[in-house]
């Protein structure tokens, strides 16, 4: 079956400073993936996707990398803001007869100090 | 929009009891997943939906719970008996279609069983 580990379970990082959150996945067939960002008390908020065919995707201020030859995904957060501070999931998606079914990663604590 | 509305955020209650957490998508998203969140499992799928018809119910931890979506604004997930274990964090998600990976979540109920 599927499975989705983190590399980090936390990290601390200063203002202004770059993030990278990692992660690994299992099934090589995963053909589409997703960042989650969970601030305290709310639910998982969609960040960014990427799909199997694409091996980086930008958005504002975050990139994601993906390197399906050794079944890895990062999440890059350029000039990290205390707004930033949460747990950060990577969700992925094995397509075929487990459609809609989605495998969260176990999560990255980021912590950002002013 | 309004996003996923969920109902109550908090259930404090007895051991045994009846507990019906409830759940509206986003308008138009024809896709509902029912999630728990717990420190030791993380973010798990118990139940999830298309058109109101349930698709995929092998998350669902036991007999004691049940999920409908006797409409397309609504569902509910219903736990009875209630157990001490059953306490979590439990989430609605929506998708629509169009992009049917891309789940957005509720802002979760917590529900605690003493």
């Amino acid at each position: 079956g599927e499975s989705v580990g983190l590399h980090l379970p936390t990290l601390s990082v200063q203002e202004g400073d770059n993030s990278i959150i990692n992660c690994a996945y299992s099934n090589s067939a995963s053909d589409y993936f997703i960042w989650y960002k969970q601030e305290s008390g709310k639910g998982p908020q969609f960040i960014i996707d990427i799909r199997s065919n694409m091996d980086k995707r930008q958005g504002q201020r975050v990139t994601v990398l993906l390197n399906k030859t050794v079944k890895h995904l990062s999440l890059q957060i350029a000039a990290t803001q205390p707004g930033d501070s949460a747990v950060y999931f990577c969700a992925v998606y094995a397509g075929g007869t487990s459609y809609g079914k989605l495998t969260f990663g176990q999560g990255t604590i980021l912590t950002v100090h002013p | 929009d309004a996003g996923v509305i969920q109902s109550p955020r908090h259930e404090v209650t007895e051991m045994g009891q009846e507990v019906t957490l409830r759940c509206k998508p986003i308008s138009g998203h024809d896709y509902l997943f029912w999630y728990r969140q717990t420190m030791m499992r993380g973010l798990e799928l118990l139940i999830y939906f298309n058109n109101n018809v349930p698709i995929d119910d092998s998350g669902m931890p036991e007999d004691r719970f049940s999920a409908k979506m006797p409409n397309a604004s609504f569902s509910t997930l219903k736990i009875q008996p209630s157990e001490p274990r059953d306490s979590a964090v439990y989430f609605c998600a929506s998708s629509h279609s169009g992009n049917p990976d891309t789940q957005y979540f509720g802002p979760g109920t917590r529900l605690t069983v003493l």
